[in-house]
């Protein structure tokens, strides 16, 4: 099925470095879900965003929805450890449907 | 948001038997969702579970190899039906997390681990 692009697909950081990542598609979304998947779980929801241009914080974590509409952006600042997994957007294009499309991940390994 | 629970966790089966899935919610939820995660990759949707009626697949997915029911706004199974070897994966119950007013997310159960030998 369609899915989203999410870059880079992984990365290695230092602990305490900044993490940027994204996810873009060809079509216009009105709802962006950010996920992190630690081994053995289910995804777990960090930030939802609902409108064009929005910025959302969770903590060290702060995302944003692309003007476009058709992109969205997640940065972790200062990582630690924990921060491992496999982080997932998640977009959806029609309001009301619940339906979403998933990114292809992006997944991190903080070294310490 | 809402506590998902499902059964079992994981699971070994041989080929050409079937597995039903279920998925518990502590709360009434309009809608729940069942997704399909292969090794290594991203989350796909399966279906999705009305109460009261069938269920809505998605384009690759069919009733009859995963048939699915929704008894009440609580709990729905899955059953993962002749499998083979490439249904090994995992599998994932999700709702929806619309409350008034309406903000859609969606919360995720636990998953499913299930090898098909």
């Amino acid at each position: 099925g369609q899915q989203l692009n999410q870059s880079p697909q992984s990365m290695f950081i230092q602990e305490g470095e900044d993490v940027s990542m994204n996810c873009t598609s060809s079509s216009i979304f009105n709802t962006w879900l950010w996920y992190k998947q630690d081994p053995g779980e289910g995804p777990v929801l960090l930030i939802a965003l609902y409108k064009a241009g929005e910025l959302t914080s969770n903590g060290r974590l702060t995302a944003q929805f692309g003007i476009t509409r058709k992109d969205s952006f997640l940065n972790i600042s200062a990582s630690i450890p924990s921060d491992v997994g496999i982080y997932f957007c998640a977009g959806q294009g029609r309001s009301g449907t619940y339906k979403y499309i998933f990114g292809t991940g992006t997944r991190l390994k903080v070294l310490a | 948001s809402a506590v998902i629970s499902q059964k079992p966790s994981r699971d070994i089966c041989q080929r050409g038997t079937s597995l039903t899935i279920q998925c518990q919610v502590d709360s009434q939820v309009t809608m729940m969702f069942w997704y399909r995660q292969q090794p290594g990759q991203s989350l796909t949707l399966i279906a999705t579970a009305n109460q009261g009626s069938e269920a809505t697949y998605e384009s690759g997915f069919v009733i009859d190899k995963f048939p699915i029911s929704r008894p009440n706004l609580t709990f729905s199974t899955l059953t993962v039906s002749n499998m083979s070897p490439e249904d090994s994966s995992i599998y994932l119950c999700s709702v929806d997390g619309t409350s008034l007013p309406v903000q859609e997310t969606q919360y995720f159960g636990p998953g499913t681990r299930l090898l098909v030998l």
